[in-house]
């Protein structure tokens, strides 16, 4: 079956713009999480979703990245007024469920650049 | 803000070597789990280790957890050139059961297997 994709794989922006990042999880799956990757550095946790209704969003790093899933199903990651630290790979992963211990799935990453 | 360190964070071997990664962590968890990423995009789940386990094998990989010192390792034994990757290690926070899985990610070591 199809694993998680994301949409785009690459998006090169200017300083100050707004981007739309998508993630399309596995079937079935209630549970879905947002990651970025700097360079060199591990993923780190932005926001998840269990069902339509976002769960833990204390990784969001301040109010110009927003997240939806209104269907309980793909989810949208907005950045707004873009800033060159904005740059990394932005990783969706879904499980059946939030419970701990569940395997997280993981996309190969939208690579967002900000010029 | 990142879980703990990993150590090395570079590793080069001849292929037939094994390859230890060792991971350290800062608060009590749930569980530790292991994951695989090539070339910076999507990771792949290698192998999880509950709090109560000391040892888990799968296939080449062997995983030891320590919690009294907080720390795990990840061993690959005969490697080959195909295991050229970065490892991360990740763990859950242990507030309570159901916290929402989300995890919490080392610095990663990368692993260099020469042919």
């Amino acid at each position: 079956g199809a694993g998680v994709s994301q949409t785009p794989s690459n998006k090169v922006t200017e300083k100050g713009k707004y981007v739309e990042l998508r993630c399309d999880p596995i079937s079935g799956h209630t549970a879905l999480y947002w990651y970025r990757q700097s360079l060199g550095q591990g993923p780190e946790f932005l926001i998840y979703f269990q069902g339509t209704g976002a769960a833990d969003d204390s990784g969001l790093p301040n109010d110009r990245f927003f997240a939806v899933r209104p269907e309980g199903s793909v989810s949208t990651l907005k950045i707004q007024r873009t800033e060159r630290g904005d740059s990394a790979v932005y990783l969706c992963a879904s499980s059946l469920s939030s419970a701990v211990g569940n395997e997280q799935f993981f996309g190969p990453g939208t690579r967002l650049t900000v010029l | 803000s990142q879980q703990g360190e990993e150590d090395p964070q570079a590793l080069s071997i001849q292929e037939g070597e094994n390859a230890t990664m060792n991971c350290s962590y800062k608060t009590s968890i749930n569980n530790l789990q292991w994951y695989r990423q090539n070339s910076g995009r999507g990771l792949v789940h290698l192998i999880l280790i509950r709090s109560n386990e000391r040892e888990k094998h799968s296939g080449r990989l062997r995983v030891t957890l320590d919690t009294s010192k907080k720390s795990s390792s990840l061993l690959i034994t005969a490697s080959r050139a195909a295991d050229t990757a970065s490892y991360f290690c990740a763990t859950d926070a242990l507030l309570s059961y159901n916290q929402g899985g989300k995890l919490i990610f080392g610095q990663g070591t990368e692993l260099s297997v020469k042919p």
